[in-house]
C-alpha cells in the first residue's frame, strides 16, 4: 500500500497549456510538500502545506498554485507552461514541519513541455 | 547559491568494501543533516540523520560523521554492497526550524561492483 503516491507518473504537454499534477498520502501526516527536481539534479522545496495552510512559498513563479482539498492530499496546478517548467516534481509528506521528522517522498512525475 | 554540496556526482566501489560519501554545507544556522537515498524511477527515502550535537551516528552498515567546524558530512557503507548501488542526496536544516524546509545537495551516484 503506497504511502505518497503521484499521478500521473508521466506528462507531456506543449507549451502554453494548463496541468495538474495530484499527490495523496495515506500516512495520517499534517504536512505535505512539493519538489522540484530539474536538469541540474537540484531538489529544490516549492511547496509546504501544514493543515491545509501554506508555509513556503520559495520564489516560484505564480503559474504554479497548490491546492489542498484536505489533508491527505496536495495537488499541484501549473498554468501557461513554460519549457523551463520541464522536470520531476515530488510530492512528499512528514509528520508535521519540524525539521526532524522524515519526510516521505512519492515517486516523482516526470513533466515533459514540448 | 549552492548552501549543500555534493562535489562527487559520481562514485564508484567494489562490493564489500567501503563507501564514502560527501556533503559541505556554507550554512552555518544547519544543525540537522540527512541522507536519503533514491533509486531509479522512485522518489528519495530516508538513509539516516544526525544532528549537530553528536559527531557520528551510526545505523547498522550506514554511519554519518559530522565535521562542524570544517562544516563537513560524510557517509559511510561498510561493507557496501550491489544493493546499494543508487543516488545519494545530503540535505540539511535547522532542527529547531518550523518550516520543514530541507535543503539538498546535487546528490552523488553510488556504483557498487561485484
Amino acid at each position: 500500500d503506497t504511502a505518497v503516491s503521484q499521478t500521473p507518473k508521466y506528462l507531456v504537454t506543449q507549451m502554453g497549456n494548463d496541468k495538474s499534477i495530484k499527490c495523496e498520502q495515506n500516512l495520517g501526516h499534517d504536512t505535505m510538500y512539493w519538489y522540484k527536481q530539474d536538469s541540474k539534479k537540484f531538489l529544490k522545496i516549492m511547496f509546504s502545506y501544514n493543515n491545509k495552510e501554506l508555509i513556503i512559498n520559495e520564489t516560484v513563479p505564480n503559474r504554479f498554485s497548490p491546492k489542498s482539498p484536505d489533508k491527505a492530499h496536495l495537488n499541484l496546478h501549473i498554468n501557461s507552461l513554460e519549457l523551463g517548467d520541464s522536470a520531476v516534481y515530488f510530492c512528499a509528506s512528514s509528520q508535521d514541519l519540524a525539521a526532524y521528522n522524515e519526510q516521505f517522498f512519492g515517486p516523482g512525475t516526470r513533466l515533459t513541455v514540448l | 547559491d549552492q548552501q549543500v554540496k555534493q562535489n562527487s556526482p559520481s562514485l564508484s566501489v567494489q562490493e564489500g568494501r567501503i563507501s564514502i560519501l560527501n556533503c559541505d554545507y556554507t550554512n552555518s544556522m544547519f544543525d540537522y543533516f540527512l541522507w536519503y537515498k533514491k533509486y531509479p524511477a522512485e522518489g528519495p527515502t530516508f538513509l539516516i540523520s544526525i544532528s549537530s550535537i553528536k559527531d557520528k551516528n551510526e545505523d547498522g552498515r550506514f554511519t554519518v560523521f559530522l565535521n562542524k567546524s570544517a562544516k563537513h558530512l560524510s557517509l559511510h557503507i561498510v561493507p557496501s554492497q550491489p544493493g546499494d548501488s543508487a543516488v545519494y542526496f545530503c540535505a540539511a536544516s535547522v532542527y529547531g526550524g518550523s518550516q520543514g524546509n530541507l535543503i539538498f545537495g546535487k546528490g552523488t551516484k553510488l556504483s557498487v561492483k561485484p
